[in-house]
């Protein structure tokens, strides 16, 4: 059974940093894509960004290209998001999701929340 | 970047009737090499994460009930649940994979009369 479980998340302050966690099991995380894709209180679904099998290939989206990373370490099962430089507007649900071409597998989410 | 737009905002419907939800692009989503349409369609029920229901426009996802439809081509695709379930209760996005970013339709809320 393919699970993506999400961590880090929580309440930090504007312009600060955090990193999320994907730990993935159920599948060989070696041979997927993956994405972050979020959802703001009550919004609908906004890609952040993707990442290749072997990190050849990564993709930002406009709203977090030159504040977020994404990373990821194959041998740990675990796909990465380093966030700096948050907004207010960057609050939102957080979800990894296998990539098949496109999103087939979520996980739960986790949730950033940025207020002073 | 591709824009999804998806009608109605909302609909509501009794047990047992039938429901189409329109979704279109602002381009084409068929890829000529292929012949394939680089459509996806997601349902998130309440407090839950969005669960994939059909790829490519019309391919049904293992364990999808054949009440759910996936069809049309280009920039105009339907979703239509043939008779629609207590459990159907929920948000119902449309996706292009054709080209990054990754773009999404703003929902369709189904509420269960």
């Amino acid at each position: 059974e393919v699970q993506l479980v999400e961590s880090g998340g929580g309440l930090v302050q504007p312009g600060r940093s955090l990193k999320l966690s994907c730990l993935a099991s159920g599948f060989t995380f070696s041979n997927y894509g993956m994405n972050w894709i979020r959802q703001a209180p009550g919004k609908g679904l906004e890609w952040v960004a993707s990442i290749s099998s072997s990190s050849s290939y990564i993709y930002y989206a406009d709203t977090v290209k030159g504040r977020f990373t994404i990373s990821r370490d194959n041998a740990k099962n675990t796909l990465y998001l380093q966030m700096t430089s948050l907004r207010s507007e960057d609050t939102a649900l957080y979800y990894c999701a296998r990539h098949e071409g496109y999103p087939d597998y979520w996980g739960q989410g986790v949730m950033v929340t940025v207020s002073s | 970047d591709i824009v999804m737009t998806q009608t109605p905002s909302s609909q509501a419907v009794s047990a047992g009737e039938k429901v189409t939800m329109s979704c279109k692009s602002s381009q084409s989503l068929l890829y000529s090499e292929n012949k394939k349409n680089y459509l996806a369609w997601y349902q998130q029920k309440p407090g839950q994460s969005p669960k994939l229901l059909i790829s490519w426009a019309s391919t049904r996802e293992s364990g999808v009930p054949d009440r759910f439809i996936g069809s049309g081509s280009g920039t105009d695709f339907t979703l239509t649940i043939s008779s629609v379930q207590a459990e159907d209760l929920a948000v119902y996005y449309c996706e292009q994979y054709y080209d990054t970013p990754l773009t999404f339709g703003s929902g369709t809320k189904l509420e269960i009369k």
